[in-house]
């Protein structure tokens, strides 16, 4: 089936330095890669929406200077939390949607924590 | 304002009996429905989805109930198992904005021995 790789999958920065989070789909072309963010026991909140090729489109209060989204190619998205501060700690994950994709495949989430 | 609503943040069922987990949503255009399956510290794990032109889905001992005139969906887990322990989500989505996804909070599920 479709497979996303995500990768770290645990990260500890210091503060203000920046993390790169990748995201590969490994046997299909993901057309549509979604970025989200997941608080301790609380919903997935959709932080942007990146088409192949496209800049991102962010979601109202997400910023996207902070955030930036990177999907170059078909098969790799990457998301790079710059600056990072102690309250950018997060579960981060991302889902991609593109042909052969059996409806949205979801990566298996990077936990970052700023120190 | 929040589309997609599990009221319940936790479930406990017994083994063998049936789990029905909940979710309401306020959009009426929404078109696709999705529940995910999640550990900690993991993705979520697809398990089944319904258009909103269906009533129902069924895919082994998983079966998805819309009703759309009371915007409600529900989840049917029977037997239940003890792997079945986790949070699930359900999700919806509008193809004409791009088909991003809305979450609901999550149901934690425990099913007990």
């Amino acid at each position: 089936g479709a497979v996303v790789s995500q990768h770290p999958s645990r990260v500890i920065c210091k503060s203000g330095t920046s993390v790169k989070i990748e995201c590969r789909s490994l046997d299909f072309q993901a057309t549509t890669m979604f970025w989200y963010r997941q608080f301790p026991k609380k919903s997935l909140m959709l932080m942007a929406t990146s088409n192949e090729g496209s800049k991102a489109t962010y979601e109202q209060g997400v910023e996207k200077d902070k955030f930036l989204i990177n999907h170059a190619s078909l098969t790799l998205s990457t998301l790079t939390v710059t600056s990072a501060h102690p309250e950018d700690s997060s579960f981060y994950i991302c889902s991609a949607f593109g042909q052969g994709a059996r409806g949205y495949t979801f990566g298996s989430g990077t936990r970052l924590t700023v120190v | 304002d929040q589309q997609v609503k599990q009221n319940s943040p936790s479930l406990s069922v017994q083994e063998g009996r049936i789990s029905i987990l909940n979710c309401d949503y306020t959009n009426s255009m929404f078109d696709y429905f999705l529940w995910y399956k999640k550990y900690p510290a993991e993705g979520p794990t697809f398990l089944i989805s319904i258009s909103s032109i269906k009533d129902k889905n069924e895919d082994g001992r998983f079966t998805v109930f819309l009703n759309k005139s009371a915007k409600h969906l529900s989840l049917h887990i029977v037997p239940s198992q003890p792997g079945d322990s986790a949070v699930y989500f359900c999700a919806a989505s509008l193809y004409n904005q791009g088909g991003k996804l809305i979450f609901g909070q999550g149901t934690e599920l425990s099913v007990k021995p």
